[in-house]
């Protein structure tokens, strides 16, 4: 089945460690996000893609770091300096410009 | 600085009925409109969407209406089911970034 998973679905953290989220997808999109979602509130945009080798900052960006190496993957590093890491992290991809994004089933990222 | 506002944080409707889920915005080169229907702990799934040279598009139970107007943007579904019960997002797009709403969590009743 054409899809995106990410993976793990749920990541400790200890404080002053880097952490990578895995997203990989299948559906041969060009386009892949990462959003953060905090309780109550909507998403916000961390980092996107338009294209391999290539990639954005989006609205919240600070203390994050993606890379684009291959089509598929779009990992996400989130780094010592992003203060609130707490969160659940979701990783979208589209098809193009005005199609509807897709997303995985979510990481909950915890600080111990 | 809220570009996308849902304004009701949650919505009690009775099975069968209409449930109405309202959306605003601020930005008016926003050219793609979408909602999303989220469970927990689950990725938000893609309900149906609309392009800003339309007023109106449906999808079975499904409407989306949007007044540029207004910088309004509502969700009918009808008749509302059990299976309906979730947080609703709406999203905004320009350039293939989108910007979501807060989410109304809408509640069917037996």
């Amino acid at each position: 089945d054409g899809g995106i998973t990410q993976s793990p679905k749920y990541l400790f953290r200890k404080e002053g460690q880097n952490v990578t989220l895995s997203c990989e997808q299948n559906l041969n999109h060009d386009a892949m996000y990462w959003y953060r979602q905090d309780p109550g509130q909507g998403l916000r945009l961390i980092y996107y893609s338009q294209i391999v080798n290539d990639f954005q900052k989006g609205d919240i960006a600070e203390g994050y770091s993606v890379s684009r190496e291959k089509k598929e993957s779009f990992p996400l590093t989130v780094t010592s300096a992003q203060k609130n890491p707490t969160a659940f992290y979701l990783c979208a991809s589209s098809s193009g410009l005005n199609q509807p994004q897709h997303f995985g089933d979510g990481t909950r990222l915890s600080i111990l | 600085d809220q570009q996308v506002k849902q304004n009701s944080p949650s919505l009690s409707v009775q099975e069968g009925r209409i449930s109405i889920l309202n959306c605003d915005y601020t930005n008016s080169m926003f050219d793609y409109f979408l909602w999303y229907k989220k469970y927990p702990a689950e990725g938000p799934t893609f309900l149906i969407s609309i392009s800003s040279i339309k007023d109106k598009n449906e999808d079975g139970r499904f409407t989306v209406f949007l007044n540029k107007s207004a910088k309004h943007l509502s969700l009918h579904i009808v008749p509302s089911q059990p299976g309906d019960s979730a947080v609703y997002f709406c999203a905004a797009s320009r350039s293939q970034k989108l910007v979501f709403g807060q989410g109304t969590r809408l509640t069917i009743n037996p």
